[in-house]
């Protein structure tokens, strides 16, 4: 079974506008954390935002916040106001573990087209 | 720059050829993974180094491939006998280590293209 699930290979937004990328993940573990990454035509991954599992509260970062539905195994990416710079790949990421795994399993990615 | 730091960024080589690739994470961090990604792909895990003790391999490493982190500073990927299924872009991480939120800052990456 896939642990991180993108269920959308392709998103468009006009500018100013938000935009949701959805994730969806599968675990047991009790303790995990999920991250969103942005990798531009470059290729180099950009961290953005992180959540826990332990996390009350959903997180933000600047114009990215995160929809966490823990119930649900959901971590959708929410981008206010979108800018031309927002065209990229997007990928949802989960480390499983307190502090005995360190990889990161990706998702296939979303590749989101900021449109003017 | 202080940054990841990836050489070279583009390997073409024939296949059954040796190939490596260097890794420098960002000075004051500890840990260093490795990562392949495929055209349309999320990048997958390979390996991760604590300073120079290598601590987790996935399945995907192969004995074709090798890695090091003397003296716990850069690392090497090596490849041995490439096989044109190696054609991908390989990416290092570091992180400074720590709790959960521990975040992984990524290099360039490495386009290693076998023909």
């Amino acid at each position: 079974a896939q642990k991180i699930t993108q269920t959308q290979p392709g998103m468009f937004v006009q500018e100013k506008e938000a935009v949701t990328l959805d994730c969806t993940y599968d675990t047991s573990d009790p303790s995990y954390g999920l991250f969103w990454y942005k990798q531009p035509s470059s290729g180099e991954m950009i961290f953005l935002i992180y959540q826990g599992s332990y996390d009350q509260q959903n997180a933000t970062e600047g114009r990215y916040s995160l929809n966490f539905q823990k119930a649900r195994k959901s971590a959708n990416l929410v981008i206010s106001a979108s800018q031309l710079g927002d065209s990229a790949m997007y990928f949802c990421a989960m480390r499983e573990g307190n502090a005995g795994r360190r990889a990161l399993t990706f998702g296939s990615g979303t590749r989101l087209q900021v449109q003017p | 720059d202080t940054g990841v730091s990836q050489n070279p960024r583009h390997k073409i080589t024939k296949r059954g050829q040796n190939v490596t690739f260097r890794c420098d994470p960002i000075s004051e961090h500890n840990r260093l993974y490795w990562y392949r990604q495929t055209l349309g792909q999320g990048p997958e895990f390979l390996t991760y180094f604590q300073n120079e003790a290598q601590l987790e391999k996935s399945r995907l490493l192969s004995d074709r491939f090798s890695a090091e982190r003397p003296k716990g500073s850069f690392s090497t990927l090596e490849i041995q006998r490439t096989e044109q299924g190696d054609s991908a872009m390989y990416l290092c991480a570091s992180s400074l280590g720590g709790g959960a939120n521990d975040e992984q800052f990524f290099g360039p990456g490495t386009r290693l293209t076998v023909l």
